[in-house]
């Protein structure tokens, strides 16, 4: 079955400071793979998203994530992290017999020190 | 112009009603979702419709009954409301095919009391 993990559950970084989140999937086939942000009382956001081809892929906000098949993850990168970086950020994969369904991981709580 | 839109932004209500939540989408997709965040941030999906054909119907209590008049709208209605009902639903949106991407309301805060 199809399923995220998010190893850690809170971050805390200087702003400036560059950031890294973790995620890895379990997925038989080829993923689909995402990174949604949320900030406090708002929906979900699209970062970025990976299909196939480069697996470095460039998102909104200065963020880029890396997938690597060998270690099944797909980590989430920003060189220099901004105060309004602070939020929530989610990692989904897609996957199944039905297009569309996301699986979720649990959640990264960033915290940016001024 | 909001692409995914949904109604109520927040919900209180008391144990046992009976509540609506409505959302509606301008991005021409044809298929449209109910995502359930409880209270540790979890998200997990609930129902899916594609062209107003129910496609996704997780186990979730037969209480909750979603409806789809068309396939730009997607209401979810919650019959007899307990207190572990309440939570943030999101609604989603995307085109039933590869290579597509969900675009996501703004969330409905419910909480029963």
């Amino acid at each position: 079955a199809q399923s995220v993990t998010q190893p850690d559950i809170h971050i805390t970084v200087s702003e400036g400071a560059s950031l890294e989140l973790r995620c890895n999937y379990s997925y038989g086939a080829t993923p689909y793979l995402f990174w949604y942000v949320q900030s406090p009382g708002q929906g979900l956001q699209l970062l970025l998203k990976y299909f196939s081809g480069d697996t470095l892929v460039q998102g909104i906000k200065g963020f880029e994530a890396e997938f690597k098949r060998s270690q099944s993850s797909f980590n989430l990168r920003k060189p220099s992290v901004h105060w309004s970086d602070a939020a929530e950020y989610f990692c989904a994969v897609e996957g199944g017999s039905t297009l569309g369904r996301l699986y979720f991981g649990r959640g990264t709580q960033l915290t940016v020190w001024p | 112009d909001t692409a995914v839109s949904q109604t109520p932004k927040y919900l209180v209500t008391q144990m046992g009603n009976d509540k609506s939540i409505k959302c509606e989408q301008n991005l021409g997709h044809d298929t449209m979702y109910w995502y359930k965040q409880d209270s540790k941030k979890f998200l997990k999906i609930m129902f899916s419709y594609n062209n107003k054909e129910l496609i996704i119907n997780e186990t979730v209590p037969n209480r909750f009954s979603p409806k789809s008049p068309d396939k730009a709208h997607l209401n979810l209605h919650i019959n007899s409301l307990e207190l572990g009902d309440s939570a943030v639903y999101f609604c989603a949106s995307s085109y039933r095919t590869t290579n597509t991407e969900a675009f996501f309301g703004q969330g409905t805060r419910l909480t029963v009391v």
